[in-house]
């Protein structure tokens, strides 16, 4: 099946400081990509749909200057957390739908630790 | 917007027999139900699928049923073994090849060997 690749799997940072985190689609093109949040033991909250060369479509409540999302190519998207804090420490993961199949593949995802 | 609702938040279950997990949804346009394992620090994995045409589908010890009317799908695994356990997931779409998805809270499952 279609592969999406995400990276890093796990990063720590400091409060104050952002962290990128890349999604790829490798064997198939994406134009769009879907970024979501996980807590533990939680249900995975949709944040944004990434569209490329457009903008991003962000839920209610994120905050879209605080989650950068870039979709610069039809195989990558990268979600940029800015000036993190504690609280934005969560399991982050993308998913990418297969053209012409209903399908969405997913990241391995990326735990994200603010310290 | 779409509610999916799933039950129950914890399954145990001894090796060998069987579990069945339930969801609803609330959007009667949704037509496309996947469902996802996901093994702790991994993404989610599909494991199957159904489409709102098809009642029921199998995979070999995986089975999903739809029931359109009542708007609820189930997933059933027989003979269940401990790799099996793993946090499962429904979800409920509109469809199309870019969907959004509404995700279950999630049934945490334990084989007990």
């Amino acid at each position: 099946g279609a592969v999406v690749s995400q990276h890093p799997s796990w990063v720590i940072c400091k409060s104050g400081t952002s962290v990128k985190i890349e999604c790829r689609s490798l064997d198939f093109q994406a134009t769009t990509m879907f970024w979501y949040r996980q807590f533990p033991k939680q249900s995975l909250m949709l944040m944004a749909t990434s569209n490329e060369g457009s903008k991003a479509t962000y839920e209610q409540g994120v905050e879209k200057d605080k989650f950068l999302i870039n979709h610069a190519s039809l195989t990558l998207s990268t979600l940029t957390v800015t000036s993190a804090h504690p609280e934005d420490s969560s399991f982050y993961i993308c998913s990418a739908p297969q053209p012409l199949n209903t399908e969405a593949f997913f990241g391995q995802g990326t735990r994200l630790t603010v310290v | 917007g779409e509610n999916v609702e799933q039950h129950p938040s914890t399954l145990s279950v001894q090796e060998g027999d069987s579990a069945v997990i339930k969801c609803t949804y609330s959007d009667s346009a949704s037509n496309y139900f996947p469902w996802y394992k996901q093994e702790l620090g991994k993404g989610p994995q599909l494991i199957i699928d159904i489409r709102s045409n098809v009642g029921e589908k199998k995979d070999q010890r995986i089975a999903v049923t739809l029931n359109k009317t009542a708007k609820h799908f189930s997933l059933h695994i027989t003979e269940t073994q401990p790799e099996d356990s793993a946090v499962y997931f429904c979800a409920a779409s509109l469809g199309g090849w870019v969907n959004q998805f509404y995700f279950g809270t999630g049934t945490s499952l334990t084989v007990i060997p």
